[in-house]
């Protein structure tokens, strides 16, 4: 099945950074989602965005579907950035498989 | 857009016990149904997924079952719980109308003494 590597494990911001999280699959897929988990465990989506560049306020996402990989941006990274991003991916009708997420900790 | 209610929210349970999770979703018809499981640290792992009424997929071997009485409700349950079974319990939803997009619901979260 696909396998999906996210990069860094862990990161460590002070309030105001900018940072990149990247996120690289082996296979072609038609589905990559970004989510984030807040502290109390609920999941939000980011972004769905299997090719291409969106921006939502200071996020922004790019998948190179050709080159299978995409990243994550935060600009001017906030306390409420924390928590743990996961990029998840699929192919035709099967179920998303996640990576194991970012956990990203934003310090005032 | 979906609405995914779960519950409930917190649940603690003695070794041997059953189990029901529940979860319904608003907001769509006939979508794909998901149990995930996240442990200790933060990897999701997937149970069970089902695509129809009474169509379930189970994904690892294990003590849990998955039932969908209705097109828009899914059960999670055990007939014994082990201690191993603790940890976050999220149901999640595709719409298969519109976009391929998953939404999760707030998640049950189960400890086993």
């Amino acid at each position: 099945g696909i396998q999906v590597e996210q990069s860094p494990p862990d990161l460590i911001l002070q309030e105001g950074a900018n940072s990149t999280l990247r996120c690289n699959f082996s296979d072609s897929v038609n589905n990559l989602q970004w989510f984030h988990q807040n502290p109390w465990g609920q999941l939000i989506n980011l972004f769905y965005i299997p090719s291409g560049t969106k921006q939502n306020g200071r996020l922004s996402a790019t998948t190179v579907a050709t080159e299978r990989y995409s990243l994550l941006y935060i600009s001017s990274s906030q306390t409420t950035d924390s928590g743990v991003y996961f990029c998840a991916v699929n192919s035709g009708n099967t179920p998303l498989v996640f990576g194991k997420g970012t956990r990203l900790s934003v310090i005032a | 857009s979906q609405t995914i209610h779960q519950w409930p929210a917190t649940l603690v349970q003695p070794v041997g016990s059953p189990l029901s999770l529940e979860c319904t979703v608003e907001g769509t018809s006939n979508p794909n149904l998901y149990w995930y499981r996240q442990a200790a640290g933060r990897g999701l792992q997937l149970l069970f997924y089902s695509v129809g009424i009474g169509q379930i997929s189970s994904e690892v071997p294990q003590n849990l079952s998955a039932s969908r009485p209705q097109d828009r409700q899914f059960i999670l349950s055990s007939k014994k719980l082990l201690l191993s079974d603790s940890g976050f319990y999220l149901c999640a939803s595709r719409d298969r109308r519109g976009a391929n997009v998953l939404t999760f619901g707030a998640g049950s979260r189960l400890t086993v003494l």
